[in-house]
Formats: structure tokens, sequence, C-alpha cells
């Protein structure tokens, strides 16, 4: 079946750090990978995606790319602010499967100023 | 800006009195999901609908039901809401056969159980 690791939080970084939140995956086809976020209170918000491998997703200063050989949708921010602060979810969707989202646990980042 | 709307954004229900959820989407979307998300876990799939075919997950309580009377709309009832079901319920669309099938979610209804 498909499943989805990923790094465990709480992550707590100062503004301007660098982010990274490991995303590995298991799936029986051909998945999509995304990353989710959301803010305290509120949904999920797509924040990038990528169909096939090396592709790489970017949205908002984030970037991920899909590692086909090591199955792997790694997270990472050059320069984190406050605003960042949420919690983000790796996702696959099989697209040979039945096209549901498998998530992983989430993880929760604070950026302090 | 086509889009996923939830009402109401918080819902306070008492112990065994049913309470309706609503879901509303202007994305012509033919997918809609539901999902109950606790403390910031991830969110947990209860059903979903392709059209009008309706899709349990094995481990949903029966105290849940959903009503999807036309694309636009999807309801979630809790029939007999317990403690345990104070949660954020999230709604999702997506198109079937999209390119990368994601899924568009809404703000989420806060449920509390007094």
């Amino acid at each position: 079946g498909n499943s989805v690791t990923q790094m465990e939080g709480p992550v707590t970084l100062s503004e301007e750090a660098f982010l990274t939140i490991n995303c590995t995956y298991t799936a029986t086809g051909y998945p999509s990978l995304f990353w989710y976020v959301q803010y305290p209170g509120e949904g999920l918000q797509l924040l990038l995606k990528a169909t096939k491998a090396d592709d790489k997703g970017s949205n908002k200063g984030f970037e991920a790319t899909y590692r086909k050989e090591t199955t792997s949708f790694h997270l990472e921010k050059g320069s984190v602010q406050v605003s960042d602060s949420a919690v983000y979810f790796c996702a696959l969707s099989d697209l040979s499967g039945d096209y549901k989202l498998s998530f992983g646990a989430g993880t929760t980042v604070t950026v302090r100023a | 800006d086509a889009m996923v709307i939830q009402n109401p954004r918080y819902q306070v229900t008492q112990f065994g009195k049913p309470v309706t959820l609503s879901c509303s989407q202007t994305l012509n979307h033919n997918v809609m999901y539901w999902y109950q998300q606790k403390s910031s876990q991830a969110p947990k799939l209860l059903f979903h609908y392709y059209d009008k075919d309706f899709n349990n997950e094995a481990d949903t309580p029966d105290n849940f039901q959903s009503r999807r009377p036309n694309t636009s709309f999807c309801f979630l009832d809790i029939r007999s809401p317990g403690l345990g079901d104070a949660a954020m319920y999230l709604c999702a669309t997506s198109m079937e056969g999209a390119t990368f099938n994601e899924q568009f979610f809404g703000p989420g209804t806060r449920l509390t159980v007094l």
C-alpha cells in the first residue's frame, strides 16, 4: 500500500534560518507528490506539487524535488519568516490507484523573530 | 475566484444532538471528500463521492453520514455526536483524471461538543 513518512516535529527556527523537512514515501504505482501547509485555525493549502521523477515544485520560496531513486520529496526553504509558522504535510496520490491522498503525520514549524 | 466553502466555520452542539456541516464548491469538480482532523494530526478520510457514487471508508463510524444532492454541495451529518467527535472537519474536492489529482480544501468547520 501507499504510505508517507515525514520528519517528526516540532521544529523551531529563528527568522532567516534554513528549513528542511524530510519526506519519504512508499507507493505501488506512479504517485504525484504534494506539500500542503496548514496555518493555525485554517484548512489545508497546496504549497507545491510534482508529478514525475526529477520534477521540482516551488512556491513562496519553498522547493521540493521528486527523487524516485531515494523515494523522497524533501521540503526546503532558504530563509524562513515568522509567517511560515504552520503545520506542513507531505502527501501522495497514486494515479494508478484510487486517487486518495496518503498523508504524512505533519510537521509543526515555529519561526521566532 | 473558484473555491471550496464550508459553513459554518465554528459549530457548537450538545452531546447526542444531531448536527449537519455543509460544503459547497464553485470548481465544478466531480469528486468531493470529507475529512476529520484532530489536533494538527493528519486529516483522516471519512468518505468521498465520485459524482453521485458514495464511498465509505471501512473504519468510519455509522454515526457519520453524508449527502450530495448535486455537484456543488455536500453535507456531513453526525447523528449523535459524542465528545470524541470534537474536531476540525475538512471538505475537499478534486477532478477525476486531472494531471496531478490535487485536492482543494475548504477552510474547515471546527466542531465543539458540549
